[in-house]
């Protein structure tokens, strides 16, 4: 596997389910990044880890809960979502401590809350 | 705080045809700055970056220059493709790197034989 790469690419889940979205970077990357797409919405940032410590929570709801146990893996934990959570989830990856912040993204999973 | 002013889509040409897409920001310092693509069903990918005023970033045909004086980024590209049908993003990250970057609403492009 290469770059950044994210499990399951779709799920669709009832508002009482528990999941959770994975998210895997091949880097060699020390930060990593929840973000949530929404139709005809700019691209929202949700959570920052660098050096596997949260450093950024923008002010989201507690039903998503994130875990980063390592710097190469990160998880967004969903339970009693709503419909209005139904979006592409994207996770990314940097390099902290760099003068740029680029970040490489993964292909996202799609999720539907019904 | 920093921001990403992108023009609206969608945009809509015919194969062969030059391109531009807008893109202002506005930041303190000088900040590093991005194009993303997304095509239809993926993630983004990182397309050009300039990192410095007057830096000319290019990738795949595609070019933009970072123009300090007027806040611009703007995408140009002289022949498109129809697989250059995609959303594209502009975005900054702040001068020194930091873990914020700060994205454009994206300007969907279609291109048409």
């Amino acid at each position: 596997e290469t770059g950044v790469t994210q499990t399951p690419r779709h799920l669709v889940m009832g508002m009482t389910n528990k999941k959770s979205l994975k998210c895997e970077q091949h880097l060699g990357h020390n930060a990593m990044y929840w973000y949530k797409q929404s139709a005809k919405k700019p691209l929202e940032l949700m959570f920052v880890y660098s050096l596997e410590e949260r450093v950024e929570n923008n002010s989201v709801p507690s039903r998503f809960s994130p875990e980063c146990p390592n710097s190469s893996h990160l998880f967004l934990h969903l339970h009693t979502l709503q419909p209005e959570d139904s979006a592409l989830y994207l996770c990314a990856s940097s390099l902290a401590g760099t003068a740029y912040n680029e970040q490489f993204f993964g292909p996202g999973t799609r999720l539907t809350v019904l | 705080g920093d921001s990403v002013t992108q023009m609206e889509g969608p945009v809509t040409l015919s194969e062969e045809a030059f391109l531009t897409i807008n893109c202002t920001y506005t930041a303190t310092g000088y900040p590093s700055l991005f194009w993303y693509v997304q095509y239809p069903g993926e993630g983004l990918q990182l397309l050009l970056k300039a990192t410095k005023a007057d830096d000319k970033g290019s990738n795949k045909g595609f070019e933009a220059t970072y123009r300090k004086e007027t806040t611009s980024f703007h995408l140009e590209k002289g022949s498109v493709q129809v697989s250059d049908s995609a959303v594209y993003f502009c975005a900054l990250s702040p001068p020194g790197g930091g873990n914020k970057l700060t994205f454009g609403t994206g300007t969907q492009l279609k291109v048409e034989l």
